[in-house]
């Protein structure tokens, strides 16, 4: 079945640790993208890439960063910089040129 | 400026219609979409309205568009409780890159 996925689900870190979330599409997608998600606050946008080896900065890019090396694969890195990095993350993917993303499941990051 | 406004809580009784609202600023958007959000998922396309559109009908689900008050509603017919979740509007500019701006989101509670 054609999806994204997102890995691991659910993730504890201790201050002053770098963590890296996965995500991989199998639709062929172009684009793919990376939110966080913190209540009351909709989804904003941390790093987007729409080809291979480029991407661009979000709306809240401080403290991320992101890499993507493979057409399916668009990893997040959440560095020791980011001041507040608990959250939910969310990965899409849309073919070029059109809103319509597709979601994964999400990753529940918790720093202790 | 790009801004997309809905309000956060919406509760409503098994059966009735629900209605959720949302603004943009924006009057170049080309595409308003409404995504839902299940708990601890990601979110899913539920439809979509072209700016050139005044109504479009899905089922139970029903987008109206007013352009002149840049006003985008979602009318969910006999209101079930697998409805509770939180609904995203949000919008594609025109000339733009094709990355959705969204609302915060509004929490559809449906209780019996």
């Amino acid at each position: 079945d054609g999806g994204i996925t997102q890995s691991p689900k659910y993730l504890f870190r201790k201050e002053g640790q770098n963590v890296t979330l996965s995500c991989e599409q199998n639709l062929n997608h172009d684009a793919m993208y990376w939110y966080r998600q913190d209540p009351g606050q909709g989804l904003r946008l941390i790093y987007y890439s729409q080809i291979v080896n480029d991407f661009q900065k979000g709306d809240i890019a401080e403290g991320y960063s992101v890499s993507r090396e493979k057409k399916e694969s668009f990893p997040l890195t959440v560095t020791s910089a980011q001041k507040n990095p608990t959250a939910f993350y969310l990965c899409a993917s849309s073919m070029s040129n059109t809103g319509e993303l597709f979601f994964g499941e999400g990753s529940r990051l918790t720093v202790l | 400026g790009e801004d997309v406004e809905q309000s956060l809580f919406l509760s409503v009784r098994e059966g009735d219609s629900s209605v959720i609202n949302c603004t943009y600023t924006d009057s170049s958007s080309t595409y308003l979409y409404w995504y839902k959000q299940e708990p601890g998922a990601g979110l899913q396309l539920l439809t979509y309205i072209f700016s050139n559109m005044d109504m479009k009908q899905d089922q139970r689900l029903t987008v109206l568009l007013n352009k002149k008050d840049k006003h985008l509603s979602l009318r969910i017919a006999d209101t079930q409780t697998g409805d509770s979740a939180i609904y995203f509007c949000a919008e594609i500019l025109s000339g733009g890159s094709y990355i959705p701006t969204f609302g915060r989101g509004t929490s559809l509670i449906v209780h019996p």
